[in-house]
């Protein structure tokens, strides 16, 4: 069975501080892996996606395939950094699409 | 640019009675997905639509119903409501299927929070 696993319900960090949001997988194949952020009173969105090699707001994800797990991480987190996030992978779902599914979340609370 | 806007925000309903939650984006996306998302847990594929009149189920698509007469719009309609579906349901549109670029990303909704009693 596919399965996206985020252990952690609330991290909380110092301003400043390394932030590192955990993402363990269990899928058949090779899912393409994104995280999304929802920040307080506004909409889940796409924050990064693994294929694009991408650095967005500082944050960055490294797929390690040995371990199935693409954390999400940042060297110094600011107070807007607060929000939930969820890691969600993509498996095929036929006819050249894919669907995602979403983990749990892991709200993100940086202390000022 | 409104996106995706669903109605209503907030609704309680009685054990057994039946509603519609409203979706409707203005992007021309053509697919659209129902999430609903439980207490402490990750969303849930309801169902999707990849066009108009064309409709599939995701995970979990028992207890609802839904059409896609249009492009912009896409109602869940829920029928004999129990407890179990005491949820947040979240609206998404992505312009066209989701590829592994990630070039077509999901646009959501505000959510529409739904409690059984």
């Amino acid at each position: 069975a596919q399965r996206v696993t985020q252990p952690e319900k609330l991290l909380s960090v110092f301003k400043g501080a390394p932030v590192e949001l955990k993402c363990n997988y269990s899928y058949s194949g090779s899912p393409e892996l994104f995280w999304y952020v929802q920040y307080s009173r506004q909409r889940l969105q796409l924050l990064l996606r693994h294929i694009s090699r991408e650095s967005i707001k500082g944050f960055t994800a490294d797929l390690n395939k040995g371990e199935t797990s693409f954390h999400l991480k940042k060297p110094f987190a600011q107070e807007e950094d607060s929000a939930m996030y969820y890691c969600a992978p993509a498996a095929y779902s036929g006819a050249g699409s894919y669907q995602l599914t979403f983990g749990k979340g892991t709200k993100l609370s940086v202390i000022p | 640019n409104a996106g995706v806007t669903q109605t209503p925000k907030f609704r309680i309903l009685k054990i057994g009675q039946s509603m519609t939650l409203q979706c409707t984006q203005d992007m021309n996306h053509n697919y659209m997905y129902w999430y609903r998302q439980d207490p402490g847990m990750g969303l849930k594929l309801i169902y999707y639509s990849v066009g108009a009149g064309i409709t599939d189920k995701g995970e979990v698509p028992n207890g609802y119903n839904v059409s896609r007469s249009t492009t912009e719009d896409f109602p869940l309609r829920l029928e004999l409501a129990a407890p179990s579906q005491t949820s947040v349901y979240f609206c998404a549109s992505s312009s066209d299927r989701l590829r592994p670029s990630g070039a077509n990303v999901l646009t959501f909704g505000a959510g529409s929070r739904l409690t059984v009693l």
